[in-house]
């Protein structure tokens, strides 16, 4: 049973324009929830993280959303540029970052 | 940042053998060690979560004995692979979380490819 849900598996954007990636999920107890970016054949680095008692949280480009009622969040990131073509997961905590679920990643491609 | 490292990042071996790989923290002391298993174009599994100094604490469905996990010291924690066989083939990335003031996320490290003949 998968708590957290990427439905996108990739995606593609032109540079300069806005990627929205989005996940759902389905545990109302999770407590925070995280971007990380992973390039082939390495581990996911940290990107940005949103507590379940915000609904934004803003960090430069990157701007992460949560829809508390529809069990939704998304990451924008504005502008686009080539160097963020990664493979994004989202992720989701229980108990205070000692458990993760992560979604199965949607891939980004920007274009030049 | 906090960095994690894995050793080795790409282990190829007969079936029947056995695998052992390192996770260390090292800038930080990590008092919890995760471990994911990830296989192609799925997500990131949690295996098992190690306290230093404690037996391991293992997801439901990931045999203890198969996938042993020390956790020696603050920053270091091993995963053997015992008896390994072809369907053991896989991504293995372990992840650090450390003591207070990197308390926020858990750190990742690059990973290690592991493909059982």
């Amino acid at each position: 049973d998968q708590q957290v849900k990427q439905n996108s598996p990739s995606l593609s954007v032109q540079e300069g324009r806005i990627s929205i990636l989005n996940c759902d999920y389905t545990n109302s107890m999770f407590d925070y929830f995280l971007w990380y970016k992973k390039y082939p054949a390495e581990g996911p680095t940290f990107l940005i993280s949103i507590s379940s008692i915000k609904d934004k949280n803003e960090d430069g480009r990157f701007t992460v959303f949560l829809n508390k009622s529809a069990k939704h969040l998304s990451l924008h990131i504005v502008p686009s540029q080539p160097g963020d073509s990664a493979v994004y997961f989202c992720a989701a905590s229980l108990d205070n970052f000692n458990k993760f679920y992560f979604g199965s990643g949607t891939k980004l491609n920007v274009k030049p | 940042g906090a960095v994690v490292s894995q050793h080795p990042s790409w282990v190829i071996c007969k079936s029947g053998t056995s695998v052992k790989i390192e996770c260390r923290s090292l800038d930080f002391q990590a008092t919890t060690m995760f471990w994911y298993r990830q296989f192609p174009k799925q997500s990131l599994m949690l295996m098992a979560t190690s306290n230093e100094g404690s037996k391991a604490t293992y997801e439901q469905g990931v045999e203890k004995d198969k996938f042993l996990i020390n956790h020696a010291s603050l920053t270091l924690s091993t995963l053997t692979v015992t008896s390994a066989h072809p369907e053991d083939s896989s991504f293995y990335i372990c992840s650090a979380k450390g003591v207070a003031g990197l308390g926020e996320t858990q750190y990742f490290g690059p990973g290690t490819r592991l493909l059982v003949l």
